[in-house]
């Protein structure tokens, strides 16, 4: 069965750094998602992508944020510069059209010390 | 206010119980998705729902759209079903998932 991949699985980094999570979704979906989820909290929406731009995004997803499809197949998250609250795992998700279901990748534990 | 609401929160069971978790809310939705969550934070989707019933396996979900109230059933549970089970809502004009706080089950043998 075709998988949404995510890279890395865990990162630790400095605050103030940035870093960039990536997902590999599945080859036909043309919708694209970041969720994150704070531990012990509700999974909270950052943004979506479709047609090779932002359609819609959360309150969340601030100018410290911003995606990217770079080639067609990769669809990055890119924190610029990492505050402590940023620590959460990040999920990938797609899906071919919006009434269908949704895959997600298996997240990206990121640790901001 | 919480958009999406569950319960319980926690559920404890014997195997072989028949289990229901409920989710209501209170935005107008396009579609309603039951989603687990295993301990290692990993999300599968169960069910996408607009109306009706759906059934998979031992899973059952329904959907009353107009008392806007969602359940998910596990019948003959086992241990294997012990996971978080989300409901999350698409809003009429959304892209976005609104996701509910979920329902910690675990199936003792």
């Amino acid at each position: 069965e075709p998988e949404v991949t995510q890279t890395p699985s865990h990162q630790v980094t400095q605050m103030g750094q940035e870093v960039i999570l990536r997902c590999v979704p599945i080859s036909n979906h043309l919708y694209f998602y970041w969720y994150r989820q704070i531990l012990g909290q509700k999974v909270e929406f950052l943004v979506s992508f479709y047609n090779n731009e932002i359609s819609e995004k959360s309150e969340i997803f601030d100018d410290q944020f911003s995606v990217e499809r770079p080639d067609g197949s990769n669809f990055t998250l890119k924190i610029r510069s990492t505050k402590l609250e940023d620590s959460a795992m990040y999920f990938c998700a797609s899906n071919k059209e919006l009434a269908y279901g949704y895959t997600f990748g298996s997240g990206t534990r990121l640790t901001v010390v | 206010k919480n958009e999406v609401e569950q319960s319980p929160q926690n559920l404890t069971a014997q195997e072989g119980e028949f289990i229901t978790i409920n989710c209501s809310y209170s935005v107008g939705i396009s579609a309603l998705h039951w989603l687990q969550q295993h301990p290692g934070g990993g999300i599968v989707s169960l069910f996408m729902l607009s109306s009706g019933k759906k059934k998979h396996g031992r899973l059952i979900a329904t959907i009353n759209i107009q008392e806007k109230h969602s359940s998910l059933h596990i019948t003959a549970s086992h241990p294997r079903d012990s996971a978080v089970y989300i409901c999350a809502v698409r809003g009429d004009s959304n892209y976005q998932l609104i996701w509910g706080a979920g329902t910690k089950l675990i199936i003792k043998p």
